[in-house]
C-alpha cells in the first residue's frame, strides 16, 4: 500500500527557500503511472494545488506559484523521493504542505502533512 | 483558473439526517469532479471521484451526482463519523482547484 511522508524544516525565514521532501514507500516512483503532487492548505486560502511531477521529470505548476516553485524527483537506488522548493517565501507561504499521489485525476493517498511557518 | 463555489460553507445536522452539499464551477469540468473529506487535524481523504464513483471503503450512504458545472454530494443517514469538512476539486484543467470547503457539524 502506497504511503507518503513529508519531511523538512518547520520554520523558514522570510525571503529564503522552503525545501521539503516526500518519501514514498509501498511503491516505486520510477515504475508508477502516478503523478506526484504537492498541495498546501491554509485557513485563509483553503486548499491549493502547487504542482505535479511524473517520474520522467515532466512537471505541471500552478501559474500563481510557477515563478518560485521547483518540483523534482529522485529515483536513485537508495531514494524514492520527490521534493518541493519554494523560493523567496513570505508569510503568505505559511501553510500545511502535503505531498500526494495523483492517480488519473484525484489525489490519493496524501502524506500526513507538515506545517511550515515563515518567520520574519 | 476554474473557480469552485461550494454551498453552504457550513451546515449543522443531526445523526440520521440527509444532507446535500453543492459545488458549482464557473466553466464545465465535464465529469472531472472529486470530493474529499477532512476531519479536524487529519488528512483529506478522497471519498468520491469522477462525480459519482465511490472510493474503495467509502460507505454507500455517500453519493455524488451532477455534470458540467453543477455537482452535489449527498450523505444519507448521517453517522457520527461523517461530521467533517468536505471539499470538491476539479481535475478537468490545470491548475487543479478546490472548493473552499463545507464544514458539517453536529446540531
Amino acid at each position: 500500500q502506497l504511503q507518503l511522508q513529508e519531511s523538512g524544516p518547520g520554520v523558514v525565514k522570510s525571503t529564503e527557500t522552503l525545501s521539503l521532501i516526500c518519501s514514498v514507500s509501498g511503491g516505486y516512483i520510477s515504475n508508477s503511472y502516478n503523478y506526484w503532487t504537492w498541495i498546501r492548505q491554509t485557513p485563509g486560502k483553503g486548499v491549493e494545488w502547487i504542482g505535479d511531477i511524473y517520474h520522467s521529470g515532466t512537471t505541471y505548476y500552478n501559474p500563481t506559484l510557477k515563478s518560485r516553485v521547483t518540483i523534482s524527483v529522485d529515483t536513485s537506488k537508495s531514494q524514492n523521493q520527490f521534493s518541493l522548493k519554494v523560493r523567496s517565501v513570505t508569510a503568505a507561504d505559511t501553510a500545511v504542505y502535503y505531498c500526494a499521489s495523483r492517480s488519473i485525476h484525484w489525489f490519493d493517498p496524501w502524506g500526513q502533512g507538515t506545517l511550515v511557518t515563515v518567520s520574519s | 483558473d476554474i473557480q469552485m463555489t461550494q454551498s453552504p460553507s457550513s451546515l449543522s445536522a443531526s445523526v440520521g439526517d440527509r444532507v446535500t452539499i453543492s459545488c458549482r464551477t464557473n466553466q464545465s469540468v465535464s465529469m472531472n469532479l472529486n470530493w474529499y473529506q477532512q476531519k479536524v487535524g487529519k488528512v483529506p481523504k478522497v471519498m468520491i471521484y469522477s462525480v459519482s464513483t465511490l472510493q474503495s471503503g467509502v460507505p454507500s450512504r455517500f453519493s455524488g451526482s451532477g455534470s458540467g458545472t453543477d455537482f452535489t454530494l449527498t450523505i444519507t443517514s448521517l453517522q457520527p463519523e461523517d461530521f467533517a469538512s468536505y471539499y470538491c476539486q476539479q481535475s478537468y484543467a490545470f491548475p487543479y482547484t478546490f472548493g473552499q470547503g463545507t464544514k458539517l457539524d453536529i446540531k
